[in-house]
């Protein structure tokens, strides 16, 4: 099974509020990514926390991460129709040089 | 945007016969990684390489092989496509380990 899972699948909402979008994984990691895929496209990395983090802050995004609960969230204020994507989460274990991926939410903003 | 290039983008291929999908990369980055991406598993680990000559094995490997005789390209074969080996195929690099991820635009094959 995935190592990290996202939740919602899929998300829907208006331009102009926040969305949220939840990751858990299951072993020690030493840092969390997260990234962005619009249809048809690769993926573009948005944000990296590491394990020592509990938070940080890019533009309009916020992730949190905590490690006793195993879990993060990615946070996108102020959303704007060019925001709709698949958001992934990727987790890379603190022994080797693999990321692992969930499958992802379906952010829809609805202009 | 990241130098790494992916080729072919579109593949229409029989069950049976060989695929080889290469990715280029012009960042002199030395980890490189193949993932296949299908509807409900996201992106899966197929293969990566920690340098030349040098590669392992990710979650979904059977049927696939990969070579790395220089930096700069990472070689996916599929020994004898099947259908199951329809996907979108990605390849990716980074520099060091536990840093993010460049991808390129991905390899949309067709085993028919």
């Amino acid at each position: 099974s995935q190592q990290g899972e996202e939740d919602p699948q899929a998300l829907s909402i208006q331009e102009g509020e926040n969305a949220t979008m939840n990751c858990s994984y299951k072993t020690s990691i030493n840092n969390l990514q997260w990234y962005r895929q619009n249809s048809g496209r690769g993926l573009v990395h948005l944000i990296l926390i590491r394990s020592n983090e509990r938070e940080k802050h890019s533009g309009r995004l916020r992730v949190t991460l905590d490690t006793s609960k195993k879990s993060s969230s990615l946070l996108i204020t102020a959303s704007r129709a060019a925001d709709t994507a698949s958001y992934f989460c990727a987790t890379a274990l603190a022994s080797g040089s693999r990321l692992t991926f969930g499958e992802g939410t379906q952010l829809t903003v609805n202009p | 945007d990241a130098g790494i290039t992916q080729s072919p983008r579109h593949k229409v291929t029989e069950t049976g016969t060989p695929v080889t999908l290469r990715c280029h990369q012009t960042e002199n980055h030395r980890y490189m990684y193949w993932y296949r991406q299908d509807p409900g598993h996201g992106l899966r680990l197929i293969h990566y390489s920690y340098g030349v000559k040098d590669t392992d094995k990710g979650e979904v490997s059977d049927g696939y092989s990969v070579s790395r005789s220089k930096t700069e390209d990472f070689l996916l074969t599929l020994e004898s496509a099947t259908s199951s080996q329809t996907s979108v195929y990605f390849c990716a690099i980074r520099g060091a380990v536990n840093e993010k991820l460049f991808f390129g635009s991905g390899t949309q094959l067709s085993v028919l």
